[in-house]
């Protein structure tokens, strides 16, 4: 398996822009995460989904980010308009059904940068 | 509500030398806990974790942790360190809840000094 998929690995975009960051998870695996990683805040969980559906959203910070995921191997994260502070590592994890002593995968990270 | 601290947002060793990652965990109840360690411009991968089968844990590159309850501690330990272990490292909980999510502490930068 090629593990989880992450695109694009590295976004520039200008402030107001919409972004959208991809995630294709394991295959068999029901739950994904999308994280956000940076220097002040450390890793965050943003959303998290178990077989396609929303669990917990409390952690995306503001309306405008939004996540979904519309089959069993795709997911996205969006960003409408996108701020400067926006900027961070985005990472996917997907993890596998069953007990709690599963680990995660995460994927390689999109780096996004909002100038 | 589950929780994991990491003491230390960065640890200097000298090549050579022990290596020791503190982590505790709030939780009632045995939790399942894993380490993470990131390489720079890299996803997460798994050290390893502990799910209640032994208090010690071995896991890649050397490293092991040791599940202590009284202390609700899962430290990080690597006898020799190398320079290639220069990461971040993340320690995580997962409870027995309705969320089946990794809750990761603020993670630990090592740094090793040739």
């Amino acid at each position: 398996d090629a593990g989880v998929i992450q695109s694009p690995r590295h976004e520039v975009t200008e402030m107001g822009q919409e972004v959208t960051l991809r995630c294709k998870p394991i295959s068999g695996h029901d739950y994904l995460f999308w994280y956000r990683q940076t220097m002040m805040r450390g890793l965050e969980l943003l959303i998290y989904f178990n077989n396609n559906v929303p669990i917990d959203d409390s952690g995306m910070p503001e309306d405008r980010f939004s996540a979904k995921m519309p089959n069993a191997s795709f997911s996205t994260l969006k960003i409408q308009p996108s701020e400067p502070r926006d900027s961070a590592v985005y990472f996917c994890a997907s993890r596998p059904p069953g007990t709690l002593m599963t680990e995660a995968f995460f994927g390689q990270g999109t780096r996004l940068t909002v100038v | 509500a589950q929780s994991v601290t990491q003491l230390g947002s960065h640890v200097s060793v000298s090549e050579g030398a022990l290596v020791l990652l503190r982590c505790n965990y709030s939780s009632s109840v045995p939790p399942y806990l894993f380490w993470y360690v990131q390489y720079p411009n890299q996803g997460l991968q798994l050290l390893l974790k502990y799910t209640s089968a032994a208090t010690l844990v071995k896991g890649i590159n050397g490293f092991e942790a040791e599940f202590k309850k009284s202390e609700t501690s899962f430290h990080l330990t690597k006898p020799s360190a190398h320079m290639s272990d220069a990461a971040e490292y993340f320690c995580a909980v997962s409870l027995n809840n309705a969320g089946n999510m990794l809750t990761f502490g603020g993670g630990t930068r090592l740094m090793v000094k040739p």
